[in-house]
């Protein structure tokens, strides 16, 4: 069975620092590109990151670009996001995402299972 | 960055009726095309991906048509657990993008 789960959230300053978790188990890790997605209260979902299976390539998108680091250790299968330099408008639920296509080396397209997701709330 | 837009925003439907919600790109997206579908304080569960094919246990009352720039999710004659919101996403550009969602609810 699939499970993914996230931890690390919480409540930070605006400029703070934050790093996400997620423990995957379940299946082969090494061979999914895995995501982070974010909802904000009461709002829909927004692709944050994802990284492909391997590590070797990530993808942002722009409000977090320079701010946000996805990687993954492979060995530990478990996936992280390293938020910096955090704004109040980074405040929501954050999931994690394995894809739903077997590659080592393309990156996410689409999510077949996700966690139940950690809230991170920037605020003074 | 790619638009995704939803229409309706809600739509109201009684249980055993069909509903047909909509979905459109800004460009071309091919087939490269999921759904999802949310319920309150739950994760997303995929539905339909390829922009036709149901994921797996996905009943077959959902499926999913369309292709560039138009897509549709029908769901036939609904279930009380079909309530829910419900999410596009294109993954055919970066950055990955979704939709606002579409809330069906009961009418």
């Amino acid at each position: 069975e699939v499970q993914l789960l996230e931890s690390g959230g919480g409540l930070v300053q605006p400029g703070g620092s934050q790093r996400l978790s997620c423990a995957a188990s379940g299946f082969s890790f090494s061979s999914y590109a895995m995501s982070w997605v974010r909802q904000a209260p009461g709002k829909g979902l927004e692709w944050v990151s994802g990284i492909c299976g391997s590590g070797d390539s990530t993808y942002y998108t722009d409000s977090v670009k320079g701010r946000f680091t996805i990687s993954r250790d492979n060995s530990k299968n478990t996936l992280y996001l390293q938020m910096n330099r955090l704004r109040v408008e980074d405040t929501a639920v954050y999931y994690c995402a394995k894809d739903g296509y077997s590659s080592r080396w393309y990156g996410p397209r689409y999510f077949d299972y996700w966690g139940q997701g950690t809230l991170v709330t920037v605020s003074s | 960055e790619m638009v995704m837009t939803q229409s309706p925003a809600t739509l109201s439907v009684s249980p055993g009726e069909g509903a047909t919600l909509s979905c459109r790109a800004d460009q071309s997206v091919s087939s490269n095309l999921a759904w999802y579908q949310q319920k309150p304080g739950q994760a997303p569960r995929l539905l339909i991906y390829g922009a036709s094919t149901r994921a797996t246990g996905i009943p077959a009352r959902f499926s999913g048509s369309g292709s560039g720039t138009e897509f549709t999710l029908t769901i036939s004659s609904l279930q009380s657990e079909d309530f829910a919101v419900y999410y596009c996403q294109q993954y055919n550009n970066w950055p990955r993008s979704f939709g606002q969602g579409t809330k069906l609810e009961i009418k």
